[in-house]
């Protein structure tokens, strides 16, 4: 079956950086994203990586995708107290069906 | 100024009523979708729809109902079949509905369902 797992808290200082991690089960995914919810809103995307990369970068923000061990993760660099919110991770297009799947999210809190 | 709209933001029902949430998107994409979202448990996919007058359950369908009558709606009730529908409640919608072309769902505000 398929599951998508997060760790539900992470805490770090402002101007830190930040990993939230995720791993995943099924490795016919061809699509793995980063979804960003703020209190009481509704889900943004951040990014997303294709299966075939290992690594991707957009300013502040690194997705790390390690296939063998179907981990995923997000670093944020200088994290800022705006990044204070709920982080998804997802995986989509597995053989299994072509909707996304979500994992349970990690609420970043960042601190002064 | 596109988007997706979810109304309303709040809404209070008794037990044993209907009550149906609005989604409405006007980015001209073919797929929607509703989530229900707990503490804790991240997003559960309740019914999709990849093209109009047409549609799937999702992973929780039970005590929901939806129709796809027009492309820019999908329009979510809450049966009193449901048993514990207090929750937050998500729509969505993409391109084309197929996650493994990359195809990316853009969400909406959300709504707040609370039961009496």
């Amino acid at each position: 079956g398929e599951d998508v797992e997060q760790s539900l808290f992470l805490s770090v200082r402002e101007g830190d950086s930040s990993v939230i991690n995720c791993t995943y089960t099924d490795s016919s995914s061809t699509y793995l994203y980063w979804y960003k919810q703020e209190p009481g809103a509704g889900l943004q995307l951040l990014t997303y990586i294709f299966s075939n990369m290992d690594m991707k970068q957009d300013q502040r923000l690194t997705v790390l995708l390690n296939k063998k061990d179907k981990h995923l993760s997000l670093r944020i660099a200088d994290t800022q107290t705006g990044d204070s919110a709920i982080y998804f991770c997802a995986e989509g297009g597995t053989v299994r069906t072509d909707k996304l799947i979500f994992g349970t999210g990690t609420r970043l809190q960042v601190f002064p | 100024d596109g988007g997706i709209t979810q109304s309303p933001k709040y809404l209070f029902r008794k037990e044993g009523q209907n009550v149906t949430l609005s989604c409405e998107q006007n980015l001209n994409h073919d797929a929607m979708y509703w989530y229900r979202q707990d503490p804790g448990q991240g997003l559960r996919l309740i019914y999709y729809s990849q093209i109009v007058n047409d549609f799937q359950k999702g992973d929780i369908a039970e005590g929901y109902s939806v129709s796809r009558e027009k492309k820019e709606s999908f329009p979510l009730t809450v049966t009193s079949a449901q048993k514990n529908p207090t929750a937050f409640y998500l729509c969505a919608s993409s391109n084309n509905g197929l996650a493994g072309v990359g195809d990316t769902q853009y969400f909406g505000p959300g709504t707040r369902l609370t039961v009496l």
